[in-house]
């Protein structure tokens, strides 16, 4: 799996928006882009992922750059809830698992 | 209420001991996963299954065992030969072993040997 670079921790003002920036220069054509995030002491929680496209859900808004080497996740609002942990993981297709780094650790400040 | 339930929260044990961890979920999913997580660090896998009857190591598979007998569970041992037990353990599962499809977690068992 292709290695990612995220900022060890970023601080974001309640109610603002909430860009999380990931390199991942060595992507392959076939790996997708996936977010999760952890609170302290519980299992991660899926947030999205994506191939190419930029993608949207309930939670959070992924741009892929065209070439692929970064992607930002957008969290539209922060709450004080969205403190944790985020991981930005890339994922072979044929996936045997998911590779995790240290992550950025988003800190919502009220 | 679908999901995956690992149990007990908290498990202790003395040094020498095998204790197995359980993991359970109702979701239907093909392929499930364990994690070691250590204090500050991000998760490593520890074995990994596409389908029932089927499992393979990942990348701290020494001192474990898994089996998958039944599509539902995929229940973990940590033996006395693992050198390091102590550890934060989160078992997944995914709809099947492919890129595209996102891995759920449980909330974990922590495990303490002393």
């Amino acid at each position: 799996d292709a290695k990612t670079t995220q900022p060890p921790s970023m601080d974001c003002a309640e109610g603002r928006a909430a860009n999380l920036p990931c390199n991942h220069s060595t992507i392959s054509g076939n790996e997708y882009v996936y977010w999760y995030r952890q609170i302290h002491s519980q299992g991660p929680q899926y947030i999205i992922h994506g191939l190419k496209n930029n993608e949207t859900n309930e939670m959070a808004s992924l741009i892929i750059t065209e070439d692929r080497k970064s992607s930002t996740l957008i969290l539209p609002h922060a709450t004080l809830r969205d403190t944790a942990v985020y991981y930005c993981i890339v994922r072979v297709a044929g996936g045997d698992g998911l590779t995790f780094g240290k992550g950025t650790h988003l800190i919502i400040q009220p | 209420d679908g999901g995956i339930t690992q149990s007990p929260k908290y498990l202790f044990r003395k040094e020498g001991q095998n204790v197995t961890l359980s993991c359970e979920q109702n979701l239907n999913h093909d392929a499930m996963y364990w994690y070691r997580q250590d204090p500050g660090q991000g998760l490593r896998l520890i074995y990994y299954s596409q389908i029932v009857n089927d499992f393979q190591k990942g990348d701290i598979a020494e001192g474990y065992s898994v089996s998958r007998e039944k599509k539902e569970s995929f229940p973990l041992t940590v033996t006395s030969a693992q050198k390091n037990p102590t550890a934060f353990y989160l078992c997944a599962s995914s709809i099947e072993g492919t890129g595209n499809s996102p891995l759920h977690f449980g909330n974990g068992t922590r495990l303490t040997v002393t």
